[in-house]
This record gives C-alpha cells, structure tokens and sequence, in this order.
C-alpha cells in the first residue's frame, strides 16, 4: 500500500527556520517525483515545487522560487520541505503528494505550520 | 502559470447529478488527456477521484465520472449523496516551466 506519511503540526515565529517532512513508503520511493502543495486557510490548493529523489532534480513554482527548498534522502525515502526566515503569511497546511503519470495521485494527510509572534 | 477556472459552488439534491466545469487553455486542459480530479473534506487531504481526463482509481464509486472538450474538463456525480458535499479541484498537466497546475476549486454541496 503506498502511503506518505508527514511530520506533525509546527508552531513557529516569525524569521525562525523550519523543516517539514514527507515519507514514502510501499513503493519504489526513488522512481516517483514528490511535489508539495500550500492550501492556506480557506483558499485553494497550490503547487509549490516538485523533486526526483532519484537524483534530486528539482523544480519550483516561480511564485515559491527562492522563498522555500525541497529536498530528499532517498536511504529513508524521506522528501523535504524548508524554510530559512518563516514569515506569518506561510501559515497554511502543506501536503506532499506523489506524481503518478502525470499529476499527483497518492497524497500525505498534511502539515499544518502557524506561524505567529 | 494562472489557475485553472471552476464554478465556486455548485449544488443538488440527493439523487441529482451535478457537473462541474475546469476550463484551462490549449497549454494545459487542451493540450494533454491528462486532467486529475480531487475530493478534499473538511480537514482532510485531497483524495484522486478520477485521473486522465476519465479514469477512476480502484475504490472510486462509478457514479464520479469525467469528460473534456475542448479547453474544458468536466466532473459529473451522478445520484449525488450527501457524502459528496465537498470541496473539488481539477488539475492539469501543462506545458509551462510548471508540470501541473490546479483549478480554483468548486464546493459542492447536497441540499
């Protein structure tokens, strides 16, 4: 069963630093691109950036360029999400979710990151 | 990238059918047989309803089906049920620097 399971909900202040996970589990965890996903109170969703823990190879969305980075260990299947400097508009949940085909088809049950002084 | 556009809400009685529209541009809905749809409920994660314009995942009632034409794909629940009062989203693949990109979102609700 594939399943991606998340770090647990994060309060921060602001311009403090953090880093989310996503682990992979009952597949082939090298051979699927991971993306993360920003569904901030009440709005939509959105496409934050996307990596190949099969050599790294990562994409953003211009909107999230420079703002975040994505990475992955693939020894413990684990894909990644950071923050230098979070602000409170990051607010929001975040949801990793596995590239099928094409478009995402498994997802994680989310991280929820407040951001708050 | 702009967002794909969805109604905001659409709404039906039990046992109606409802369709929700996803309209793109030649780059993304037009362009590809590859548009996913999603079901989000309340503090949930999204869950894949239907992949490549009209698949359904193994676990997914058959009354969830979809179509495209043109520059706009379509969700239809058919017999519609008050499980299905939800949040919706299409998605698209895209030949932008992006490889996918979401609709606005439709919430869907059971009268």
């Amino acid at each position: 069963e594939v399943q991606l399971v998340q770090s647990g909900a994060e309060v921060k202040k602001p311009g403090e630093s953090l880093k989310i996970s996503c682990k992979g589990s009952g597949y082939s965890f090298t051979s699927y691109w991971i993306g993360w996903v920003r569904q901030m109170p009440g709005k939509g969703l959105e496409w934050m950036g996307i990596i190949y823990p099969g050599d790294s190879d990562t994409r953003y969305s211009p909107s999230f360029q420079g703002q975040v980075t994505i990475s992955a260990d693939k020894s413990i299947s684990t894909a990644y999400l950071q923050w230098s400097s979070l602000k409170a508009s990051d607010t929001a949940m975040y949801y990793c979710a596995r590239r099928g085909m094409t478009l995402p088809d498994y997802w994680g049950q989310g991280t929820l990151v407040t951001v708050s002084s | 990238q702009s967002a794909l556009t969805q109604p905001a809400s659409v709404s039906g009685s039990p046992g109606q059918s409802i369709t929700i529209s996803c309209t793109g541009t030649s780059s993304d809905v037009g362009g590809y047989n590859y548009v996913s749809w999603y079901q989000q409920h309340p503090g949930k994660a999204p869950k894949l309803m239907i992949y490549e314009v009209s698949n359904r995942p193994s676990g997914v009632p058959d009354r969830f089906s979809g179509s495209k034409s043109g520059n706009t794909a379509s969700l239809t629940i058919s017999g519609l049920q008050a499980e299905d009062e939800a949040d919706y989203y299409c998605s698209s693949y895209t030949s932008s620097s992006t490889p996918y990109v979401f609709g606005t979102g439709t919430k869907v609700t059971v009268l």
